[in-house]
């Protein structure tokens, strides 16, 4: 479910180093995850998503893991730059509707 | 190509003092629309969201009300705003499209009540 009331978690990494971020899911229904990138006081912009008939999906520096049996998503990022700091949501929907269920979000700091 | 549009982008407004922010959408048909909010430092608190015209369901009970007089037009509203208000609104819609599914945010309101 939503965590909204919690700080978000962070994740500090150095400018060049590969950088994974986690999350846990817990609707065994749910066939379609996103991963949102949100920069500071914008809103959040699409990075990738993958269908539960995959485990592996790969974008340009960023790949996306899923692991249905203990139901957890990762996003790994390539040579991590410092565009790359912002708050990073994990998102699913079930097979039958259209709302998505949203992580609690990752800080990413990338330090130069 | 479809678009999400929401405004004003930055609000500062009295307590007590009445809220209206604005999402239209282009593009699309028969999107679903959403209505977020998020404290600073937080997660996405889904509000309202509406799959019609006229039809809006509430996820969290509190002090703002939404409403969709068009298909493509979402409004956020309050008669008298607290100071717990306060946050980033973000609107989104949901639509499937041949097949693949879209789910977009727009680029959100920053709403202080002082």
């Amino acid at each position: 479910g939503e965590s909204v009331g919690l700080h978000l978690p962070t994740l500090s990494v150095q400018e060049g180093d590969n950088s994974i971020i986690n999350c846990a899911y817990s609707n065994s229904a749910s066939d379609y995850f996103i991963w949102y990138k949100q920069e500071s006081g914008k809103g959040p912009q699409f990075i990738i998503d993958i269908r539960s008939n995959m485990d592996k999906r790969q974008g340009q520096r960023v790949t996306v893991l899923l692991n249905k049996t203990v139901k957890h998503l990762s996003l790994q990022i390539a040579a991590t730059q410092p565009g790359d700091s912002a708050v990073y949501f994990c998102a699913e929907k079930e097979t039958s509707g259209s709302r998505l269920t949203f992580g609690e979000g990752t800080q990413l700091t990338v330090n130069p | 190509s479809q678009t999400i549009h929401q405004w004003p982008a930055t609000l500062v407004q009295p307590v007590g003092s009445p809220l209206s922010l604005e999402c239209t959408v282009e593009g699309t048909s028969n999107p679903n629309l959403y209505w977020y909010r998020q404290a600073a430092g937080r997660g996405l608190q889904l509000l309202f969201y509406s799959v019609g015209i006229g039809q809006i369901s509430s996820e969290v009970p509190q002090n703002l009300s939404a409403s969709r007089p068009q298909d493509r037009q979402f409004i956020l509203s309050s008669k008298k705003l607290l100071l717990s208000d306060s946050g980033f609104y973000l609107c989104a819609w949901s639509v499937w499209d041949s097949g693949v599914y879209g789910y977009t945010f727009g680029s959100g309101t920053r709403l202080t009540v002082v």
